[in-house]
């Protein structure tokens, strides 16, 4: 069975601040991860995707992940928080496709 | 182009209506998902078809009856609902089995109310 854990339910960090968002994962076969990110009232969106291809993956609006077997982790991180950043982040792990695993979620909050 | 549209955006209904959640792609995608997603919580599988046909069932109660006409699009036709159904329905797809690439891409939702 798969699972996904992430630390902390409510992060907030000041504006250009380090962006570091907890993802473990737990997964008896090679996973598949992913982070998601998802704003008030609207569906989720792709940030990155790990898929063996690379340990430091780097996704869209300047935000990058890696992937750390040993820890089993895959935490999220970004150099300079920005306002637009802040929004709900879902950690995902899933082995062969169809059956998404998702953690908890992190809300982020940026302030001024 | 990775959208997913959903339709409708909100929907009220009373428990005794019937109504329908309509969700399209047009990425070639050959597995599509429903979702429920209630506030400060993380998507909850539904139903999952892949080539068209109804691979994963989680157990949803048969007052939600999914439909796939074509590759395109999904349907969630709704019935006799309760008012702990109201949450945000999600609709994703992915290119499925057989392809190396599992990211699922998600529409905006539909906010439901039941009243």
């Amino acid at each position: 069975a798969q699972s996904v854990t992430q630390l902390g339910s409510h992060v907030s960090v000041s504006e250009g601040a380090l962006v570091l968002l907890r993802c473990n994962y737990s997964s008896s076969v090679p996973p598949y991860l992913f982070w998601y990110v998802q704003y008030p009232n609207q569906g989720l969106q792709l940030l990155l995707k790990y898929t063996s291809a690379a340990t430091l993956v780097k996704g869209i609006n300047g935000f990058e992940a890696e992937f750390k077997k040993s820890e089993t982790s895959f935490h999220l991180t970004k150099p300079s928080a920005h306002m637009s950043d802040a929004a709900e982040y879902f950690c995902a792990v899933t082995s062969y496709g169809q059956n998404f695993v998702f953690g908890p979620g992190t809300r982020l909050s940026v302030l001024p | 182009d990775t959208e997913v549209t959903q339709t409708p955006k909100h929907l009220v209904m009373g428990m005794t209506n019937k109504k329908s959640l309509k969700c399209e792609q047009h990425m070639g995608h050959r597995a599509m998902y429903w979702y429920k997603q209630k506030a400060k919580k993380p998507p909850e599988l539904m139903f999952v078809y892949s080539y068209e046909k109804l691979s994963i069932n989680e157990s949803v109660p048969s007052r939600f009856s999914p439909e796939c006409p074509n590759s395109s699009l999904l349907n969630l036709h709704l019935h006799a609902l309760q008012p702990e159904d109201s949450a945000l329905y999600l609709c994703a797809s992915s290119q499925g089995q057989g392809s190396m690439s599992y990211e699922q891409y998600f529409g905006p939702g539909t906010r439901l109310t039941v009243t």
